[in-house]
């Protein structure tokens, strides 16, 4: 199996409710990066965890990290519409040094007004 | 607030033809990469470039592939003969020193 997948594949839900998707991976980690990108656009750096932190917050997004599970997750409280997109986890190894970025195969949200 | 700028937003090339990509990645960073997303797959690493040289590149960057970072400023991927299968979105990004990547905001490669 890969490093960084994510879980669901796709998620649908009315606006107002959270959003919670799932990243796993296989290998040791130096961090995680969570990205969004809405179809056919760049990606868009949401927010960075370290092997050392549990959690992360910037504004209506919240991240975990659980290294013993090899584990992360994002949610996004209080969705809308302006939140549709595709969420990828991307893992930074630790034995890399370049620092180049694994990611997974995302979760497509749609956020329905 | 700083940007990864990219150029030019789309390329359409014969296959066999050189391409070459442009990037100018933010002023203060050191690594600089290559990525590519080939139509409704994941994103996949390419190349990464520090201290004007390649410190990593995947099995993709193949001898077809290069990249230079000509004048302190613009960091570029040429690809020398394009192939069908190089069609794809390509993105560049560079490192903060906190280790975050920003991307721009993707060529997208048509080879025809």
């Amino acid at each position: 199996s890969q490093q960084g997948e994510e879980d669901p594949q796709a998620l649908s839900i009315q606006e107002g409710e959270n959003a919670t998707m799932n990243c796993s991976y296989k290998t040791s980690i130096n961090n995680l990066q969570w990205y969004r990108q809405n179809s056919g656009r760049g990606l868009v750096h949401l927010i960075l965890i370290r092997s050392n932190e549990r959690e992360k917050h910037s504004g209506r997004l919240r991240v975990t990290l659980d290294t013993s599970k090899k584990s992360s997750s994002l949610l996004i409280t209080a969705s809308r519409a302006a939140d549709t997109a595709s969420y990828f986890c991307a893992t930074d190894l630790i034995y890399n040094q370049g620092g180049k970025l694994i990611f997974g195969q995302g979760t497509e949200l749609s956020v329905k007004p | 607030e700083p940007e990864v700028t990219q150029t030019p937003s789309h390329q359409v090339t014969q296959m066999g033809q050189e391409v070459i990509l442009r990037c100018v990645p933010i002023s203060n960073h050191l690594y600089f990469y290559w990525y590519r997303q080939i139509l409704g797959q994941k994103v996949e690493f390419l190349v990464s470039f520090y201290n004007n040289e390649i410190s990593e590149k995947s099995e993709i960057f193949d001898d077809q592939f290069s990249v230079e970072r000509p004048d302190g400023s613009n960091f570029t991927l040429k690809i020398r003969s394009t192939k069908l299968e190089d069609s794809a979105m390509y993105f560049c990004a560079s490192r903060t020193p906190r280790a975050e990547q920003y991307f721009g905001p993707g060529t997208r490669l048509t080879v025809t």
